[in-house]
């Protein structure tokens, strides 16, 4: 079946220091990846969609600046939470869309 | 904003099916349902889709009513290995990948 596998698994940084969370399709090209975010006890939330070879489009009230998302092939997709505080500590998962919708086991960032 | 309405949470019994509706009284014709669960900490696992007739696979099954406006997933024989959150999503496939908006979902605590 369609395995992404999404690395790192958990992160702790310091405040103002920048993350990368990397998402990739293991065994199928994925035209479109999802970035999510969980807050405990909360359902995902949709914070942007990404095609490979062209720009993100982030939800609203997601700022693009913070949360820099590379699509750059058909197997990786990144997202870097750039100068992290800790209202950033939440459970990152992405999704990846080529056969059908597959999820990464999802990145705990602590950010202290 | 999620297209459906699920109970917040539900208990079953280890062995006994476990029923878990779903409305959508709003899909569209070209609208899939799709099921997937989110064991603690972890991503979002696939369970079933379907767009208008039953289905069934090893995990479990779907039944749609005719006029599509609901749905039900049958875990068949519980285990407690199925307590998870359980999410139902409406979503259109297309060939450059739909996003998949979730709602609450169903907290599902299978007990001994």
């Amino acid at each position: 079946g369609a395995v992404v596998s999404q690395h790192p698994s958990r992160v702790i940084c310091k405040s103002g220091t920048s993350v990368k969370i990397e998402c990739r399709s293991l065994d199928f090209q994925a035209t479109t990846m999802f970035w999510y975010r969980q807050f405990p006890k909360q359902s995902l939330m949709l914070m942007a969609t990404s095609n490979e070879g062209s720009k993100a489009t982030y939800e609203q009230g997601v700022e693009k600046d913070k949360f820099l998302i590379n699509h750059a092939s058909l197997t990786l997709s990144t997202l870097t939470v750039t100068s992290a505080h800790p209202e950033d500590s939440s459970f990152y998962i992405c999704s990846a869309s080529g056969n059908g919708y597959t999820f990464g086991s999802g990145t705990r960032l602590t950010v202290v | 904003d999620a297209k459906t309405t699920q109970p917040p949470s539900m208990d079953c019994a280890e062995g006994r099916a476990a029923n878990l509706p779903c409305n959508h009284s709003t899909i569209s014709g070209n609208e899939y349902v799709y099921w997937y669960r989110q064991i603690h900490s972890q991503g979002p696992q696939y369970i079933i889709h379907g767009l208008k007739n039953n289905e069934t696979n090893e995990m479990a099954s779907l039944i749609i009513t005719e006029d599509r406006k609901s749905s039900t997933l049958i875990l068949p024989h519980a285990t407690l290995r199925d307590t998870a959150v359980y999410y139902c999503i409406v979503s259109e496939i297309k060939a450059a990948g739909n996003k998949l908006t979730f709602g609450g979902g169903t907290r599902v605590l299978v007990k001994p």
